[in-house]
């Protein structure tokens, strides 16, 4: 069964500070890879997707890894900011021929000024 | 990229009653889902909203609880029948588009259904 987890479920760290959030999953066949940033009562934004060649994408303060062979991923947020506070979900895409993608339950992050 | 809305941002229903939602594109796009993100909960996936076609439903979900309208590559429709309190959710317009299958979201429509 694909599945996606991630962890911590939830973050506290205060404005400035680095944190990583971690996503291990069991997707097969495994076609892409994907944080999304969800803010409280909003659709979720794409931040990265990084195929199975990629262990290292970066869109401004987020840089996200993939290690492929132990099928995990972290997104690390540097210099943390009071908008970062959101929900960050890991999304897998497994490729049967169209796309399928299993989310995971997110990570409730909170920057603390 | 792709702009998505949906109407309406947010409702208050009573039991036994349907609630149509609406999702609009700005571009002509192929693949468009409906989700449904019950509190806490992550995304789930209800139905993939085919043009000039029935809907293709999840494991779980079924066209007479979720009917499903796309009557072009702009635009769809999702249904709550019949509602109970357990449809209380957020449910997400989605369109998959561009050369690496990107996914866009729409804002959701916050449900809630006393």
């Amino acid at each position: 069964k694909n599945q996606v987890e991630q962890s911590p479920q939830s973050l506290i760290i205060l404005e400035g500070k680095n944190c990583t959030l971690q996503c291990n999953y069991t997707v097969s066949p495994f076609s892409n890879l994907r944080w999304y940033k969800q803010d409280t009562g909003r659709g979720p934004v794409s931040l990265t997707i990084m195929t199975f060649s990629e262990n290292t994408k970066s869109n401004g303060r987020y840089t996200a890894t993939l290690d492929a062979d132990t099928k995990q991923s972290s997104l690390h947020i540097t210099a943390s900011q009071l908008s970062d506070s959101a929900s960050y979900i890991c999304v897998v895409s497994a490729n049967f021929g169209n796309e399928k993608l299993t989310f995971g339950t997110g990570t409730r992050l909170t920057i603390i000024p | 990229s792709a702009v998505i809305s949906q109407k309406p941002s947010r409702d208050i229903c009573q039991r036994g009653t349907s609630l149509t939602i609406q999702c609009q594109v700005d571009s002509q796009v192929t693949m468009m889902f409906w989700y449904r993100q019950q509190p806490g909960q992550s995304l789930t996936l209800i139905a993939t909203a085919n043009q000039g076609s029935e809907a293709t439903y999840e494991s779980g979900f079924v066209i007479d609880k979720f009917p499903i309208s796309r009557p072009n590559l702009t635009f769809s429709t999702l249904t709550v029948s019949n509602m109970s309190p357990e449809d209380s959710s957020i449910y997400l317009c989605s369109v998959v588009t561009g050369l690496h299958y990107e996914q866009y979201f729409g804002p959701g429509t916050r449900l809630t259904v006393t």
